[in-house]
């Protein structure tokens, strides 16, 4: 099926600093990727959606100053949390959505393990 | 808007079966998903349902759908202590972005 991974799978850094979240879709072309939010013992809130190749289109509320969404290929999408302080602390899930012509599933989307950003 | 609600918690015996049940509010998805999150993981899709069917079934997984009332529900027969997780249940109006309820806790006791 298809896979999708994200690097690191955890991350702790100081607040200030910058932290670059990868997603990865290893045996298929997402033309799109959706970056999504969970805080502790909370639902996903959808932050963007990323299309190969544009910008990115954020969710009201969510930062893209802050939030930086970089799509440069059909299988990689990356998030910058820029000067990350502790409120940024989450759980981050990418999803990348295989573009299917035919079939039962329709434009499913397949999940990343998710990234544990801790900021101190 | 959309909205996804679930009930927050279920508890249930091994070996009996669970309901999970889900409303929605937008009658524009064509799928509703059903997803499991284990510890520290990320979901896992478990089953989906096409919007013009009532019912489908995938070996101990029931997923029943009633479009009239925007009401979904899931199944687990024989519940196991493996199935303790979390269970999204989500719409993906007009086929877009996904909307998630905000998740059952499933405690199975042994």
């Amino acid at each position: 099926g298809a896979v999708v991974s994200q690097h690191p799978s955890w991350v702790i850094c100081k607040s200030g600093t910058s932290v670059k979240i990868e997603c990865r879709s290893l045996d298929f072309q997402a033309t799109t990727m959706f970056w999504y939010r969970q805080f502790p013992k909370q639902s996903l809130m959808l932050m963007a959606t990323s299309n190969e190749g544009s910008k990115a289109t954020y969710e009201q509320g969510v930062e893209k100053d802050k939030f930086l969404i970089n799509h440069a290929s059909l299988t990689l999408s990356t998030l910058t949390v820029t000067s990350a302080h502790p409120e940024d602390s989450s759980f981050y899930i990418c999803s990348a959505r295989e573009l299917r012509t035919s079939g039962s599933r329709g434009n499913e989307q397949f999940f990343g393990p998710g990234t544990r950003l801790t900021v101190l | 808007g959309e909205d996804v609600e679930q009930s927050l918690f279920l508890s249930v015996r091994e070996g009996d079966s669970s309901v999970i049940n889900c409303t929605y509010t937008d009658s524009s998805s064509t799928y509703l998903y059903w997803y499991k999150q284990e510890p520290g993981a990320g979901l896992q899709l478990l089953t989906y349902i096409f919007s013009n069917m009532d019912m489908k079934q995938d070996q101990r997984l029931t997923v029943l759908l009633n479009k009239k009332d925007k009401h979904l529900s899931l199944r687990i027969a024989d519940t196991q202590t493996g199935d303790s997780a979390i269970y999204f249940c989500a719409e993906s109006p007009g086929g877009q972005n996904f909307v998630f309820g905000p998740g059952t806790r499933l405690s199975v006791l042994p």
